[in-house]
């Protein structure tokens, strides 16, 4: 059971580039979301999807964007990569239920030059 | 979502309990206490969670105060392992909108 899936693993960017980072569950989660964590910081919460076709923005969306055409993978698309965007990035996925606890991906380290 | 309060920072020694609080003075009825904690650079990882009750798993035990406005995540024999930033959060079934704040960074000593 592979769980959540994040890849790559590390990447680094020019600003002005464009790339997708992957996410992958095979859980059968209805909820995947997408955070930022920044040195010394919490996660905050970039976008999210309750089910494939339907996703809303978070805290923080401005500079990416999402789509949801399968249960299992929440991609998460920087369209113009710019430095205050270097952060480490995690998925999340869950049940829709009650008690719904997170399960977070391995994350992606993103440097933004 | 209810807010949450968090020490920075605490020690504790090796194989002794670790009890972390939490206060959420402004929690609604139907919102749940979860506790995930972040070892070094990974993946947040739950813990626990709880309604009114207090719960106990493999990994800790939580106790919610009786008017839920408080709470406490005890490990009950801390290890090294279990270094680690612990996040204390509250929501309910219908709270998809969820971050986590700075939490509490547990340093287990030997």
């Amino acid at each position: 059971n592979a769980g959540v899936t994040q890849t790559p693993k590390f990447q680094v960017l020019k600003t002005g580039q464009s790339m997708t980072l992957q996410c992958a569950q095979d859980m059968n989660h209805e909820y995947m979301s997408w955070y930022r964590q920044d040195p010394g910081m919490g996660l905050r919460l970039i976008h999210y999807s309750v089910g494939a076709g339907i996703t809303d923005q978070g805290e923080v969306p401005n500079g990416y964007n999402v789509s949801r055409s399968t249960t299992e993978d929440f991609p998460l698309r920087l369209l113009s990569a710019a430095p205050s965007q270097t952060s480490v990035y995690f998925c999340a996925s869950s049940y829709s239920g009650e008690g719904r606890k997170l399960f977070f991906g391995s994350g992606t380290q993103l440097s933004v030059l | 979502d209810a807010k949450t309060t968090q020490p920075p920072s605490m020690d504790c020694a090796e194989g002794r309990a670790a009890n972390l609080p939490c206060n959420h003075s402004t929690i609604s009825g139907n919102e749940y206490v979860y506790w995930y904690r972040q070892i070094h650079s990974q993946g947040p990882q739950y813990i626990i969670h709880g309604l009114k009750n207090n719960e106990t798993n493999e990994m800790a035990s939580l106790i919610i105060t009786e008017d839920r406005k408080s709470s406490t995540l005890i490990l009950p024999h801390a290890t090294l392992r279990d270094t680690a930033v612990y996040y204390c959060i509250v929501r309910g079934d219908n709270d998809y909108k969820l971050s986590f704040g700075a939490g509490t960074t547990v340093t287990v000593r030997a």
